[in-house]
């Protein structure tokens, strides 16, 4: 099983402030990265399916990027919001379709 | 939408009894899923199930065995539950298209207490 990492493990930013975080895996031996977003006392949902090198996804204020020969994805939010606070979550998926998720970055936007 | 349901919400047991939970699709997804969520750790897989009788193991899947015996149906047991077993469970399916490496699609959680 590949291991994911994140980071950083929590982040506190200002109401406008852009802000980054990045989930990096030790090889490309994988189909595909997924980035989730999961509130408090919800359910993950899914933000963007990647699956390339190079791959750039945006959707809103949100955009991720992929880079396999080097092993990472960031994930970019600009001008953040209160309502972005959440845990965000990168997944690796494997041989079979298995889904291997990292231990979340926490993002806290104080207005 | 996919329609996905976790039974039961909300679980209290004690040490040693057996658990079952319950992930009921409405459609026919391929690619079904248990985690648990432990702080710290994000989302753990336990087991995942590829088709009808076809599950592998996941990260964490001591404790744990699986069932599915209908597409619509996977099933996690907890054969003699345990404090370490406290947490909560979310059931996914991936909503791609076969053979795609699609989004997955989760329930809204099973919290379950061994004391």
């Amino acid at each position: 099983i590949l291991n994911v990492e994140q980071s950083p493990q929590s982040l506190h930013v200002q109401e406008g402030d852009s802000t980054n975080f990045t989930c990096s895996f030790p090889s490309s031996n994988f189909y595909a990265l997924h980035w989730y977003r999961w509130e408090t006392a919800k359910s993950p949902e899914a933000l963007f399916v990647m699956t390339l090198n190079g791959d750039e996804k945006k959707k809103g204020r949100i955009s991720a990027t992929l880079n396999t020969k080097e092993g990472y994805s960031y994930l970019y939010i600009k001008g953040s919001q209160p309502e972005d606070s959440a845990t965000y979550l990168c997944a690796l998926v494997e041989y079979g379709n298995k889904l291997v998720f990292g231990a979340g970055t926490i993002l806290r936007v104080k207005s | 939408d996919a329609g996905i349901t976790q039974s039961p919400r909300h679980k209290v047991t004690e040490t040693g009894t057996p658990v079952t939970l319950r992930c009921h699709q409405t459609e026919n997804h391929r690619y079904m899923y248990w985690y648990r969520q432990d702080p710290g750790h994000g989302l753990r897989l336990i087991h995942y199930s590829y088709g009808v009788k076809d599950t592998d193991k996941g990260e964490v899947s001591d404790g744990y065995s699986v069932s599915r015996s209908k597409t619509e149906d996977f099933l996690l047991t907890l054969e003699s539950a345990t404090s370490s077993q406290t947490s909560v469970y979310f059931c996914a399916i991936s909503i791609g298209q076969e053979g795609d490496t699609g989004e997955l699609f989760f329930g809204e959680g099973s919290r379950l207490t061994v004391l």
